[in-house]
């Protein structure tokens, strides 16, 4: 079965610095992969997907994650941070069963940023 | 990027309560979906449809109903709102063969 692992619950970064969150997917044929960003009180927004192709892929925000297939691995950096990047971030692979398409999500990590 | 609406924003309501949270969309997508998500945890989907008049439940058991008259509008019903309903409730919604999901800003169900 398709199944995302976020190893940190919670990170903290002194703004300016560099981040990267982890991300372990668990599926059988070339996986879909997504980040998406959850500001407090607010829906998801999608940093970045990753298909096929080129497996360093560029997002909003100044984000990126590399796709490394051997590590079934799909972490999210960014070089500097910034005070307004403080958020929940989820890890999604795209998976079907049960007739339908559908997003298996992580847990999340929590994202502080100290000043 | 979808434009996906979603009211109330807040809702404090008393137990035995009838509900409806509204989703709507404005891209046309076929696709849409329902997400519970307590806080600080992750997404559980408990609704979904892929067009007019198709409704299927999710991974996680809901005692709430969706309906899909209309592609842009896809409604959740509590027909008796119970402490235990108190969650966010997030909508997103997809189109064609696309796999990300777009979702609207969320309503923060709380039932005393």
């Amino acid at each position: 079965a398709q199944s995302v692992t976020q190893p940190d619950i919670h990170i903290t970064v002194s703004e300016g610095a560099s981040l990267e969150l982890r991300c372990n997917y668990s599926y059988g044929a070339t996986p879909y992969l997504f980040w998406y960003v959850q500001s407090p009180g607010q829906g998801l927004q999608l940093l970045l997907k990753y298909f096929s192709g080129d497996t360093l892929v560029q997002g909003i925000k100044g984000f990126e994650a590399e796709f490394k297939r051997s590590q079934s691995s799909f972490n999210l950096r960014k070089p500097s941070v910034h005070w307004s990047d403080a958020a929940e971030y989820f890890c999604a692979v795209a998976g079907f069963s049960g007739g339908y398409n559908k997003l298996i999500f992580g847990a999340g990590t929590r994202l502080a940023v100290h000043p | 990027e979808a434009d996906i609406y979603q009211t109330p924003r807040y809702l404090v309501i008393g137990t035995g309560k009838k509900i409806t949270l509204e989703c709507s969309q404005t891209m046309g997508h076929d696709k849409m979906y329902w997400y519970q998500q307590d806080p600080g945890m992750e997404l559980h989907l408990i609704h979904y449809s892929y067009g007019v008049n198709s409704t299927e439940k999710g991974d996680l058991s809901s005692e709430s109903t969706v309906s899909r008259i209309r592609t842009e509008h896809f409604p959740l019903t509590l027909e008796s709102a119970r402490p235990s309903h108190t969650s966010q409730y997030l909508c997103a919604s997809t189109g064609g063969g696309a796999y990300e999901q777009y979702f609207g800003p969320g309503t923060r169900l709380t039932v005393t």
